[in-house]
């Protein structure tokens, strides 16, 4: 999976307890995403970076907010998780040299949310 | 909002049979992406096509592109038991740098 890890790969949580998620990289890439995954509907944007501190919006960020400290590590928060935020959850990376480049995954975090 | 409509959303067929799958999109691209996820796993990238092209060849891999018709498939030739996976189209929006929209995916299934 490219030097890309993703922290818990499982967690199961109660509505309303914050949760975060983490993506770790060994490559060095500028570019990092986040994405979840629902019967139905693909992969859905939640938010993404291109570069240290600098993070922007995708099309389902609503109740998720993410930090990026260092180019290594992009984290994923939800502050106060529901029972629709149930999903797989991936990490995506990018070299963003241009508007060609391909995206790298992580195997995924399934989060189940009670 | 999705950007890719994937046809069909299931296909399954026996192996050495070919398999195409097609996706539509709405917006001018700069290019399209094809990835396949096998059960449980992440994406993994299998080729891409710009915009100004309109095919490209990967191994048995074979992508078209109607910019057109906003339209582009994937064949699998020769198809075998590990092509079976869920494969998506991603465009590449000219005013979304650096973002992927994906498709909703077809499930291939291939049959021994």
């Amino acid at each position: 999976d490219a030097g890309i890890t993703q922290s818990p790969r499982h967690k199961v949580t109660e509505t309303g307890t914050p949760v975060t998620l983490r993506c770790h990289q060994t490559e060095n890439h500028r570019y990092m995403y986040w994405y979840r995954q629902d019967p139905g509907h693909g992969l859905r944007l939640i938010h993404y970076s291109y570069g240290v501190k600098d993070t922007d919006k995708g099309e389902v960020s609503d109740g998720y907010s993410v930090s990026r400290s260092k180019t290594e590590d992009f984290l994923l928060t939800l502050e106060s998780a529901t029972s629709s935020q149930t999903s797989v959850y991936f990490c995506a990376i990018s070299e963003g040299r241009g508007r060609t480049d391909t995206q790298y995954f992580g195997p995924g975090t399934r989060l189940t949310v009670l | 909002s999705q950007q890719g409509e994937e046809d069909p959303q299931a296909l399954s067929i026996q192996e050495g049979e070919n398999a195409t799958m097609n996706c539509s999109y709405k917006t001018s691209i700069n290019n399209l992406q094809w990835y396949r996820q096998n059960s449980g796993r992440g994406l993994v990238h299998l080729i891409l096509i710009r915009s100004n092209e309109r095919e490209k060849h990967s191994g048995r891999l074979r992508v078209t592109l109607d910019t057109s018709k906003k339209s582009s498939s994937l064949l699998i030739t020769a198809s075998r038991a590990a092509d079976t996976a869920s494969y998506f189209c991603a465009t590449v929006d000219v005013q979304g740098a650096q973002k992927l929209v994906f498709g909703q995916g077809t499930r291939l299934t291939i049959n021994p």
